[in-house]
């Protein structure tokens, strides 16, 4: 089975400048979650989509944060315009039902992003 | 406000030693708890899940326990090896939502 996707690994761009970050789920898993991991830290949930649908985007930045995951599938996550507290590594998972409310998460490997 | 913390923030043993890293949550309404290893620069890899109705799972040298009542999961490993090192991170289940505690950074020294 193949895992949860992303692209790209590492992105370097400058303050002000935008960025996307692109992630494929695992073949079936119907929710799929971005995450901000800042060094040192825990992830911290930014968007969760159930199919094509929008669950929770509570601490999401939405005056530079925006994401959408058309046919339920694919998400791209953007950042525009980026700032230097945007350095951080993006995970996407996703998450497939075990039995009645257990859910399991598996996650992609990350893109690094460093805001200059 | 749903809380997770895990202590310590970074362990350093000998390798052999047997070990505990523990995870600690405000909300005690859990589905489940799942443990996750990161090793540096990648993403995360599950370990060990843990339904609210159970009490501990095991896979290999890994052990998960869960006390919902006192809000609390530990997860121990046995005979440690430097291939442990890595940083563990908790992630209890609340409804689809995963709350994640800031992870044990974990160094086994040969």
């Amino acid at each position: 089975e193949a895992g949860v996707a992303q692209s790209p690994r590492y992105k370097i761009i400058e303050k002000r400048q935008s960025v996307a970050f692109w992630c494929n789920p695992i073949s079936g898993h119907a929710t799929l979650y971005w995450y901000q991991q800042i060094l040192g830290q825990g992830p911290k949930l930014l968007i969760q989509f159930q199919n094509n649908g929008v669950v929770d985007d509570s601490q999401l930045p939405k005056d530079r944060f925006s994401a959408e995951r058309l046919k339920g599938v694919d998400s791209t996550l953007k950042i525009q315009p980026a700032k230097l507290e945007d350095s951080a590594v993006y995970l996407c998972a996703s998450s497939a039902r075990l039995a009645g409310p257990t859910y399991e998460q598996y996650f992609g490997p990350g893109t690094r992003l460093t805001v200059t | 406000k749903q809380e997770v913390t895990q202590i310590p923030a970074a362990l350093s043993v000998p390798e052999g030693e047997n070990l505990v890293l523990n995870c600690s949550f405000t909300d005690s309404a859990i589905y489940n708890l799942q443990w996750f290893r990161q090793d540096p620069g990648k993403g995360l890899t599950s370990l060990l899940l843990i339904q609210s109705s159970q009490r501990e799972q095991t896979s290999g040298r890994l052990n998960a326990s869960l006390d919902k009542s006192s809000g609390r999961s530990t997860l121990y490993i046995a005979a440690s090896q430097p291939g442990d090192s890595a940083t563990y991170l908790c992630a209890v289940h609340y409804g689809q939502n995963f709350v994640f505690g800031p992870g044990t950074r974990l160094s086994v020294l040969p």
